[in-house]
């Protein structure tokens, strides 16, 4: 049973245009979540986290929103550059959880020159 | 700067064999995971450690064992593998209380 859902394998964007990625959740008991980015040979990078106290959180180029009455959560990246060409996954986390993360399927994004 | 280190890049095994990967971290990390990642799924975990000698199962931990003897060392064990044990093995490590979690570069396991 997929918690952590995202439903978009790949995406492509023009460079300069915004990026979003989409990411679902069924566990009422998520209360962190956390994106990564991650490069072909590479391991995962950690991107930018929100906690469920809030429904933004910005970092730079990086924006994540929380829909906690949606269990949605969306990356914004603006402006996209052809280095933000990677595979995102979402990830989610809870008090007890023992610092356990669930991850999504994870999208593939493109941006196009 | 935070580094993660796994043993080997690419692995190629035979079915039955005995196989370890090695991971090792030097930011002095309490917790240690180990994931597999496959087309499709993401990442899944496998074990996970939150101290020395001390061992969690994640979601899969079906035909894997584990060993921590030492804080910066989390050894995955596949006591016989077999074909559907193919896959990308990622470590992780995280402070006690972080959600944080860094990672190595990952090993890629074919087992044949």
């Amino acid at each position: 049973d997929q918690q952590v859902k995202q439903n978009s394998p790949s995406l492509s964007v023009q460079e300069g245009r915004i990026s979003i990625l989409n990411c679902d959740y069924t566990n009422s008991m998520f209360d962190y979540f956390l994106w990564y980015k991650k490069y072909p040979a590479e391991g995962p990078t950690f991107l930018i986290s929100i906690s469920s106290i809030k429904d933004k959180n910005e970092d730079g180029r990086f924006t994540v929103f929380l829909n906690k009455s949606a269990k949605h959560l969306s990356l914004h990246i603006v402006p996209s550059q052809p280095g933000d060409s990677a595979v995102y996954f979402c990830a989610a986390s809870w008090a007890q959880g023992a610092q356990k993360l669930v991850f999504g399927q994870g999208t593939r994004l493109t941006i196009n020159p | 700067d935070v580094k993660v280190t796994q043993s080997s890049r690419y692995l190629v095994k035979r079915t039955g064999e005995k196989v370890f990967l090695e991971c090792v971290q030097d930011m002095d990390h309490e917790n240690m995971f180990w994931y597999r990642q496959d087309p499709g799924l993401g990442l899944r975990l496998i074990y996970f450690s939150y101290d020395v000698k001390m061992k969690e199962k994640g979601d899969i931990p079906e035909g894997y064992s584990v060993s921590r003897e030492k804080k910066e060392r989390f050894s995955l064990i596949l006591e016989s593998a077999s074909t559907n044990q193919t896959s990308m093995y990622l470590c992780a490590s995280s402070l006690h209380h972080s959600y944080e979690q860094y990672f190595g570069p990952g090993t890629r396991l074919t087992v044949t």
